[in-house]
Protein backbone atom coordinates (compact mmCIF):
# COMPACT_ATOMS: atom_id res chain seq x y z
CA UNK A 1 0.00 0.00 0.00
CA UNK A 2 0.63 3.79 -0.11
CA UNK A 3 1.93 3.84 -3.63
CA UNK A 4 2.74 7.56 -5.16
CA UNK A 5 3.18 7.20 -9.19
CA UNK A 6 4.52 10.30 -11.59
CA UNK A 7 4.18 10.35 -14.98
CA UNK A 8 5.71 10.92 -17.17
CA UNK A 9 8.76 9.22 -15.91
CA UNK A 10 10.97 11.74 -17.74
CA UNK A 11 10.50 14.09 -20.58
CA UNK A 12 12.23 15.97 -23.34
CA UNK A 13 10.78 19.64 -24.42
CA UNK A 14 11.67 22.53 -26.42
CA UNK A 15 12.71 25.50 -25.18
CA UNK A 16 9.68 28.12 -24.53
CA UNK A 17 7.16 24.94 -23.98
CA UNK A 18 4.70 24.24 -21.07
CA UNK A 19 5.07 20.83 -20.24
CA UNK A 20 3.05 18.99 -17.33
CA UNK A 21 3.93 16.53 -14.45
CA UNK A 22 1.55 14.12 -12.53
CA UNK A 23 1.57 13.17 -9.49
CA UNK A 24 -1.28 10.40 -8.20
CA UNK A 25 -1.35 8.70 -4.99
CA UNK A 26 -2.57 5.45 -5.96
CA UNK A 27 -4.11 3.60 -3.06
CA UNK A 28 -4.90 6.76 -0.79
CA UNK A 29 -6.00 9.64 -0.03
CA UNK A 30 -3.13 12.56 0.51
CA UNK A 31 -4.76 15.67 2.03
CA UNK A 32 -1.04 17.03 1.10
CA UNK A 33 1.43 16.92 -1.64
CA UNK A 34 4.95 18.11 -1.61
CA UNK A 35 7.11 18.77 -5.23
CA UNK A 36 10.97 18.75 -4.33
CA UNK A 37 13.58 19.44 -7.08
CA UNK A 38 16.76 17.81 -7.43
CA UNK A 39 19.81 19.24 -9.74
CA UNK A 40 22.45 16.58 -10.56
CA UNK A 41 24.85 15.66 -7.73
CA UNK A 42 22.75 18.00 -5.15
CA UNK A 43 20.47 17.40 -2.77
CA UNK A 44 16.06 17.45 -3.25
CA UNK A 45 15.09 20.84 -2.64
CA UNK A 46 10.99 21.48 -1.19
CA UNK A 47 9.57 23.80 -4.54
CA UNK A 48 5.96 24.18 -3.01
CA UNK A 49 3.66 22.53 -1.02
CA UNK A 50 -0.04 21.66 -2.23
CA UNK A 51 -3.04 21.33 -0.55
CA UNK A 52 -6.33 19.86 -2.32
CA UNK A 53 -8.76 22.44 -2.74
CA UNK A 54 -6.12 25.57 -1.91
CA UNK A 55 -3.26 27.23 -3.45
CA UNK A 56 0.00 26.13 -2.88
CA UNK A 57 1.99 27.30 -0.72
CA UNK A 58 5.89 27.94 -2.61
CA UNK A 59 9.37 27.83 -0.80
CA UNK A 60 11.60 31.43 -0.98
CA UNK A 61 12.81 31.77 -4.06
CA UNK A 62 10.39 29.23 -6.29
CA UNK A 63 8.62 31.22 -8.57
CA UNK A 64 4.82 30.62 -8.32
CA UNK A 65 3.94 31.56 -12.33
CA UNK A 66 6.70 29.85 -13.69
CA UNK A 67 5.88 26.43 -11.54
CA UNK A 68 2.29 26.28 -11.49
CA UNK A 69 0.47 23.51 -9.06
CA UNK A 70 -2.97 22.45 -9.03
CA UNK A 71 -4.38 19.68 -6.61
CA UNK A 72 -8.45 19.11 -7.64
CA UNK A 73 -8.67 16.12 -6.30
CA UNK A 74 -7.49 14.10 -3.43
CA UNK A 75 -5.21 11.17 -5.50
CA UNK A 76 -4.07 14.01 -8.06
CA UNK A 77 -1.44 16.89 -7.98
CA UNK A 78 0.06 18.36 -11.13
CA UNK A 79 2.74 20.62 -11.44
CA UNK A 80 3.42 22.53 -14.89
CA UNK A 81 6.50 23.91 -15.85
CA UNK A 82 5.59 27.36 -18.31
CA UNK A 83 7.53 28.37 -20.75
CA UNK A 84 10.70 26.46 -19.95
CA UNK A 85 14.11 26.98 -20.04
CA UNK A 86 17.23 24.82 -20.01
CA UNK A 87 18.08 25.88 -16.37
CA UNK A 88 15.36 24.24 -15.41
CA UNK A 89 16.09 21.00 -16.68
CA UNK A 90 16.09 18.45 -13.14
CA UNK A 91 14.47 15.62 -11.59
CA UNK A 92 11.17 16.25 -10.27
CA UNK A 93 9.82 14.31 -7.37
CA UNK A 94 6.38 15.20 -5.19
CA UNK A 95 5.61 13.00 -2.15
CA UNK A 96 2.26 12.70 -0.70
CA UNK A 97 1.03 12.73 3.20
CA UNK A 98 -1.56 10.24 3.87
CA UNK A 99 -4.79 11.62 4.99
CA UNK A 100 -4.85 11.13 8.46
CA UNK A 101 -1.38 10.51 9.14
CA UNK A 102 0.23 13.61 9.50
CA UNK A 103 4.06 12.56 9.60
CA UNK A 104 3.75 10.12 6.98
CA UNK A 105 4.94 11.27 3.12
CA UNK A 106 5.30 8.47 0.55
CA UNK A 107 7.57 9.35 -2.42
CA UNK A 108 6.95 8.83 -6.22
CA UNK A 109 10.04 7.58 -8.26
CA UNK A 110 10.90 11.02 -10.01
CA UNK A 111 10.41 12.98 -13.40
CA UNK A 112 13.28 14.23 -15.42
CA UNK A 113 12.39 17.11 -17.19
CA UNK A 114 15.46 18.04 -19.77
CA UNK A 115 14.55 21.04 -22.15
CA UNK A 116 16.43 21.61 -25.05
CA UNK B 1 16.93 27.68 8.59
CA UNK B 2 17.76 23.93 8.96
CA UNK B 3 21.14 22.90 6.88
CA UNK B 4 21.71 19.08 6.60
CA UNK B 5 25.17 18.02 5.56
CA UNK B 6 26.47 14.54 4.61
CA UNK B 7 30.50 13.20 4.76
CA UNK B 8 31.53 11.54 2.67
CA UNK B 9 30.49 13.05 -0.36
CA UNK B 10 31.62 9.49 -1.82
CA UNK B 11 32.67 6.78 -1.04
CA UNK B 12 34.20 3.72 -2.80
CA UNK B 13 34.83 0.18 -0.68
CA UNK B 14 35.17 -3.49 -1.16
CA UNK B 15 32.91 -6.22 -0.96
CA UNK B 16 32.47 -7.57 2.81
CA UNK B 17 33.66 -4.27 4.41
CA UNK B 18 31.68 -2.61 7.28
CA UNK B 19 31.31 1.38 6.40
CA UNK B 20 29.76 4.22 7.92
CA UNK B 21 27.93 7.08 6.30
CA UNK B 22 27.52 11.02 8.34
CA UNK B 23 25.05 13.64 8.67
CA UNK B 24 25.23 16.54 10.42
CA UNK B 25 22.10 19.22 11.12
CA UNK B 26 22.20 22.41 12.68
CA UNK B 27 18.47 23.12 14.48
CA UNK B 28 18.21 20.30 16.84
CA UNK B 29 14.32 21.33 17.02
CA UNK B 30 13.89 18.06 15.00
CA UNK B 31 10.67 15.78 14.81
CA UNK B 32 12.55 13.02 13.42
CA UNK B 33 15.36 12.10 11.02
CA UNK B 34 15.10 9.72 7.98
CA UNK B 35 17.62 7.92 5.99
CA UNK B 36 16.48 7.35 2.25
CA UNK B 37 18.34 5.07 -0.73
CA UNK B 38 18.18 6.76 -3.79
CA UNK B 39 19.14 4.30 -7.03
CA UNK B 40 20.57 6.54 -10.45
CA UNK B 41 17.44 8.29 -11.86
CA UNK B 42 15.00 6.72 -9.02
CA UNK B 43 12.94 8.26 -6.66
CA UNK B 44 13.53 7.42 -2.76
CA UNK B 45 13.22 4.41 -0.83
CA UNK B 46 13.00 4.77 3.10
CA UNK B 47 15.45 2.63 5.14
CA UNK B 48 15.17 3.81 8.52
CA UNK B 49 13.34 6.39 10.21
CA UNK B 50 14.42 7.90 13.75
CA UNK B 51 11.91 9.68 16.10
CA UNK B 52 13.67 12.29 17.76
CA UNK B 53 12.76 10.56 21.49
CA UNK B 54 14.76 7.45 19.96
CA UNK B 55 18.50 7.25 19.54
CA UNK B 56 18.80 3.84 17.33
CA UNK B 57 17.04 2.26 14.61
CA UNK B 58 17.88 -1.61 13.00
CA UNK B 59 16.84 -2.83 10.12
CA UNK B 60 19.03 -6.00 8.85
CA UNK B 61 22.59 -4.78 8.54
CA UNK B 62 22.00 -1.39 8.80
CA UNK B 63 22.02 0.30 11.76
CA UNK B 64 20.99 4.07 12.15
CA UNK B 65 22.12 6.39 15.14
CA UNK B 66 20.93 9.37 16.39
CA UNK B 67 22.04 12.20 18.95
CA UNK B 68 19.87 15.01 18.52
CA UNK B 69 21.57 17.60 20.96
CA UNK B 70 24.92 17.59 19.20
CA UNK B 71 22.78 17.68 15.68
CA UNK B 72 24.50 13.92 14.10
CA UNK B 73 23.16 10.80 12.96
CA UNK B 74 25.41 8.01 11.31
CA UNK B 75 24.38 5.46 9.30
CA UNK B 76 26.40 1.62 9.87
CA UNK B 77 26.10 -0.64 7.23
CA UNK B 78 27.72 -3.94 8.17
CA UNK B 79 28.96 -6.49 5.43
CA UNK B 80 28.53 -4.23 2.65
CA UNK B 81 27.30 -5.67 -0.96
CA UNK B 82 27.48 -4.75 -4.36
CA UNK B 83 23.97 -4.16 -4.34
CA UNK B 84 24.45 -1.42 -1.57
CA UNK B 85 25.93 0.77 -4.60
CA UNK B 86 23.53 3.90 -4.36
CA UNK B 87 23.24 7.27 -2.69
CA UNK B 88 22.48 7.34 0.91
CA UNK B 89 20.15 10.47 1.64
CA UNK B 90 19.72 11.83 5.08
CA UNK B 91 16.53 14.11 5.49
CA UNK B 92 15.59 15.38 9.28
CA UNK B 93 11.86 16.60 9.21
CA UNK B 94 10.55 19.54 11.26
CA UNK B 95 7.61 20.04 13.35
CA UNK B 96 5.54 21.37 10.66
CA UNK B 97 6.48 18.47 8.47
CA UNK B 98 9.31 19.90 6.24
CA UNK B 99 11.66 17.61 5.14
CA UNK B 100 15.01 19.01 4.52
CA UNK B 101 17.73 16.75 2.72
CA UNK B 102 21.49 16.29 3.07
CA UNK B 103 23.04 16.43 -0.18
CA UNK B 104 23.95 12.69 -0.06
CA UNK B 105 26.81 9.85 0.13
CA UNK B 106 27.32 8.22 -3.11
CA UNK B 107 28.29 4.78 -2.45
CA UNK B 108 30.44 2.02 -4.09
CA UNK B 109 30.91 -1.23 -3.08
CA UNK B 110 33.24 -2.91 -5.87
CA UNK B 111 32.96 -6.68 -6.41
Amino acid sequence: GAVVSQHPSWVICKSGTSVKIECRSLDFQATTMFWYRQFPKQSLMLMATSNEGSKATYEQGVEKDKFLINHASLTLSTLTVTSAHPEDSSFYICSARHRGEYYEQYFGPGTRLTVT
Amino acid sequence: KQEVTQIPAALSVPEGENLVLNCSFTDSAIYNLQWFRQDPGKGLTSLLLIQSSQREQTSGRLNASLDKSSGRSTLYIAASQPGDSATYLCAVRNNFNKFYFGSGTKLNVKP
